[in-house]
């Protein structure tokens, strides 16, 4: 069975911390994503990997890092946070190309 | 640029009932299009995925059709349950636009016992 894992539900950090989100799937898949879902704005992607230590931006990167050292894991990064990215946080990932994205039960970060 | 619409927004009907949800996008290059599942405070479900050189994907009592011609796709939900209660989205995947997914805004979905 399909299991992204996000390592937290729930999150409260301070504006100007440095913020790490991780997420981890077990099932040897070569893409991974990070989206960002708001009342009103929908799901928009920050950035994607589509294999280790690759990585790419999405629609809205500003503000975000990522990291992929392993296949298994990405890692999203809020250099400094900020009350803006007060939000619910989604990481997905996928087999390849042609097959569905399946997503984690995502992180709602609350930055203050 | 890419969009995608969900209509309606919102939709409650008596358990039992056999339902139609509306998706539809404004570019018909897409790669594949897929419909989700989402309860309240909770991921996405992934529930059925129709490449676009397919008309139609069923699983169980869901049903999703395709037509990229026209820019619509439809999930059917089959003598609705109260479990089926949950937010439906659907997300479109551009044949030029890398990895990236289109997603529309959701039909939120109550179904009464």
């Amino acid at each position: 069975d399909v299991k992204v894992t996000q390592s937290s539900r729930y999150l409260v950090k301070r504006t100007g911390e440095k913020v790490f989100l991780e997420c981890v799937q077990d099932m040897d898949h070569e893409n991974m994503f990070w989206y960002r879902q708001d009342p009103g704005l929908g799901l928009r992607l920050i950035y994607f990997s589509y294999d280790v230590k690759m990585k790419e931006k999405g629609d809205i990167p500003e503000g975000y890092s990522v990291s992929r050292e392993k296949k298994e894991r990405f890692s999203l990064i809020l250099e400094s946070a900020s009350t803006n990215q007060t939000s619910m946080y989604l990481c997905a990932s996928r087999l390849s190309e042609n097959q569905p994205q399946h997503f984690g039960d995502g992180t709602r970060l609350s930055i203050l | 640029k890419q969009e995608v619409t969900q209509i309606p927004a919102a939709l409650s009907v008596p358990e039992g009932e056999n339902l139609v949800l509306n998706c539809s996008f404004t570019d018909s290059a897409i790669y594949n299009l897929q419909w989700f599942r989402q309860d309240p405070g909770k991921g996405l479900t992934s529930l059925l995925l129709i490449q676009s050189s397919q008309r139609e994907q069923t699983s169980g009592r869901l049903n999703a059709s395709l037509d990229k011609s026209s820019g619509r796709s439809t999930l059917y939900i089959a003598a609705s349950q109260p479990g089926d209660s949950a937010t439906y989205l659907c997300a479109v995947r551009q044949g030029n636009a890398g990895n990236m997914l289109t997603f529309g805004g959701g039909t939120r979905l109550m179904v009464k016992p």
